[in-house]
């Protein structure tokens, strides 16, 4: 079955530094999403892709986080400025919005440790 | 703030039970509503999604939906071991809400005892 692959699956980073993680959506999916998940706590929606641009996005997306699409094939979250509280489990997921169900694939995430 | 709210458990059944997950949801504008099954460490898989009132059955798998009440439930029948996980109620808010835009409740862990 095809599948979103994330990378790395864990980065350690200093308070202050640029992240950028990066995930390889479905070939054939359209829309693309990041979602971040804090230890023990909910699955959080960050922010939507479609068609180059952002189609929605949560208040936790702020300007120190970014989207692109720098090819065809990688879709990547920048953190310009880590803080502690960015630490969290982050997903990203894809979907093809010509299918019933909505169903999103989620990749198996990237673990970031702002220290 | 839209919330999805889940009572966090544990929820504890004998092997063989039905385990039954419920959630509360606060949009009333909210059409679409999904199960996810997150195993610890892992990422969310889809296992339900339901739209209308009334249930929805695929394999061991039921999902309810009752609008009026604002309430949406999963009973999982003949449980496994394998079942024993953190049961994620997901609700995309408002009418003709963005695809993927979930709102997710905190979950419902779920054990199950051979």
């Amino acid at each position: 079955e095809p599948e979103v692959t994330q990378t790395p699956s864990h980065q350690v980073t200093q308070m202050g530094q640029e992240v950028i993680l990066r995930c390889v959506p479905i070939s054939n999916h359209l829309y693309f999403y990041w979602y971040r998940q804090i230890l023990g706590q909910k699955v959080e929606f960050l922010v939507s892709f479609y068609n180059n641009e952002i189609s929605e996005k949560s208040e936790i997306f702020d300007d120190q986080f970014s989207v692109e699409r720098p090819d065809g094939s990688n879709f990547t979250l920048k953190i310009r400025s880590t803080k502690l509280e960015d630490s969290a489990m982050y997903f990203c997921a894809s979907s093809d919005p010509g299918v019933r169900d909505e169903k999103l694939f989620f990749g198996s995430g990237t673990q970031l440790s702002v220290l | 703030q839209k919330e999805v709210e889940q009572n966090s458990g544990p929820l504890s059944v004998p092997e063989g039970a039905i385990a039954s997950l419920n959630c509360t949801y606060s949009d009333r504008g909210s059409q679409s509503f999904f199960w996810y099954r997150q195993y610890s460490g892992k990422s969310p898989e889809l296992i339900m999604s339901i739209y209308s009132n009334g249930d929805k059955e695929d394999g061991r798998f039921t999902a309810q939906l009752n609008k009026a009440s604002q309430y949406v439930s999963l009973l999982i029948r003949d449980s496994q071991p394998s079942d024993s996980a953190t049961y994620l109620c997901a609700v995309i808010e408002g009418y003709g809400g963005s695809q993927g835009n979930l709102i997710f409740g905190k979950g419902t862990k779920l054990s199950v005892k051979p």
